[in-house]
């Protein structure tokens, strides 16, 4: 066990649905980080937040969208779902004093 | 903007041999720190080692060790005496020290392990 949860592990939904990935940092961990690993993009940052607040954007679509609370956990929206949504997402959680990040175990989202 | 470059798809090595794996990035930042994770077929991310750029030794981790050229700028990843659980995708990553602390991965390297 990493430290950082994510839920639920497997999701399989149908196109145009809308779906939403949990994630638990590990103790202490103020940042938390969401990828998407998919066979044609690979690993690619979509978003950070810090203690609550936004801190940097990448290759997030308009569809997606994501916020952490006040306990630290987020959530990953995904909405009006595409065949190319299909991916493993991970969340990770660093502190600012650690180099290291620490992933969760991902959630594999299946669009039909 | 940052990017990490793994020019090898798939390498089939022998087991208890060593394996080199290729990771060549670019930046224009001068405070930087490189990472190597392990994805086996399970699907996690493990992470295996890390360098910063102003370490002056090469960092180890018990089989683990990075061959950090800065001026070439390369991080390879060297595994000495291969194990059949070395079988999985290798991820070099990088981060910039200062802004956007996201990490940039490469396309990763496939390992095979041969019996």
């Amino acid at each position: 066990d990493s430290g950082v949860t994510q839920t639920p592990k497997h999701l399989i939904t149908a196109t145009g649905q809308r779906v939403t990935l949990r994630c638990s940092p590990r103790s202490g961990d103020l940042s938390v980080y969401w990828y998407q690993q998919s066979l044609d993009q690979g690993l690619q940052f979509l978003i950070q937040y810090y203690n609550g607040e936004e801190r940097a954007k990448g290759n997030i679509l308009e569809r997606f969208s994501a916020q952490q609370f006040p306990d630290l956990h987020s959530e990953l929206n995904l909405s009006s779902l595409e065949l190319g949504d299909s991916a493993l997402y991970f969340c990770a959680s660093s502190t600012p004093t650690v180099y290291g990040y620490t992933f969760g175990s991902g959630t594999r989202l299946t669009v039909v | 903007a940052q990017k990490i470059t793994q020019t090898q798809p798939g390498m089939f090595v022998q087991e208890k041999e060593a394996v080199t794996l290729d990771c060549t990035y670019d930046t224009s930042d001068q405070s930087y720190g490189l990472f190597w994770y392990k994805q086996p077929s399970s699907g996690e991310m493990i992470f295996l080692i890390y360098q910063g750029s102003y370490d002056e030794q090469n960092a180890t981790e018990g089989r683990y060790s990075l061959n950090f050229q800065k001026a070439r700028k390369s991080a390879n990843l060297v595994i000495s005496a291969s194990q059949l659980g070395d079988s999985a995708m290798y991820f070099c990553a990088m981060r910039v020290n200062f802004g956007n602390e996201k990490l940039t991965f490469g396309t990763g390297t496939r390992l095979t392990i041969i019996p």
